[in-house]
């Protein structure tokens, strides 16, 4: 599958602070999706982005796809304790069908 | 409810023996999914099917096996050659077709083998 590495591994963060989580790929990415994964849970669809440069917001959180459709970013403003969880991206696992190549994941810990 | 089921949520098998995890979904989906998450590792992909009757190996596809002969089924059978089975295994499903295809994942089952 295509490569996806994302950083940083985990982050712990005091409530109320910012938090941005970095994907890139050393190839071309037709899409990228985002998931969250709560602890003991399953990944929940977060966002796809599909064109370049194209930015998203929900709510506290900013998804950013770049120019060269080969990074992403998510930004959560002003963490609060319901956005622990470990946040994933995920590229086209081949140029045909729908299967994911995921990142390894970024684990956030937010402390009131 | 329209979802995915994987069945059972904790599953503990002998070395040596072949276990099969279940996946069920009801939400009329062409394409299933099959990965297997470790700690620090991510969601790796070991099998997936587009439509029923055809699948295709992902990363890690030795020692295990799928089949598709329904569309609301994908059952995983973990065989004796998979030299480290413990693990956490997620299933999903998507549309398989248009450009937005989020996939839809079912609570897992963490197989535990002694």
């Amino acid at each position: 599958g295509q490569q996806v590495m994302q950083i940083p591994q985990y982050q712990h963060v005091q409530e109320g602070e910012d938090f941005t989580t970095y994907c890139n790929s050393s190839t071309t990415l037709s899409n990228i999706q985002w998931y969250k994964q709560r602890p003991g849970g399953h990944p929940v669809f977060l966002i796809q982005l599909v064109k370049s440069g194209e930015v998203k917001k929900q709510k506290r959180l900013t998804f950013q796809f770049g120019e060269a459709k080969k990074n992403s970013s998510l930004h959560i403003t002003a963490t609060q304790t319901t956005d622990v969880g470990t946040y994933f991206c995920a590229g086209p696992w081949s140029n045909s069908g729908y299967a994911l190549n995921f990142g390894k994941g970024t684990s956030l810990l937010v402390t009131p | 409810d329209g979802g995915i089921t994987q069945s059972p949520k904790y599953l503990f098998r002998k070395e040596g023996q072949n276990v099969t995890l279940s996946c069920e979904q009801n939400l009329n989906h062409d394409a299933m999914y099959w990965y297997r998450q470790d700690p620090g590792q991510g969601l790796r992909l070991i099998y997936y099917s587009q439509i029923v009757n055809d699948f295709q190996k992902g990363d890690i596809a030795e020692g295990y096996s799928v089949s598709r002969e329904k569309k609301e089924s994908f059952p995983l059978t973990v065989t004796s050659a998979q030299k480290n089975p413990t693990a956490f295994y997620l299933c999903a499903s998507s549309t398989g077709t248009g450009t937005y295809n989020e996939q839809f994942f079912g609570p897992g089952t963490r197989l535990t083998v002694l």
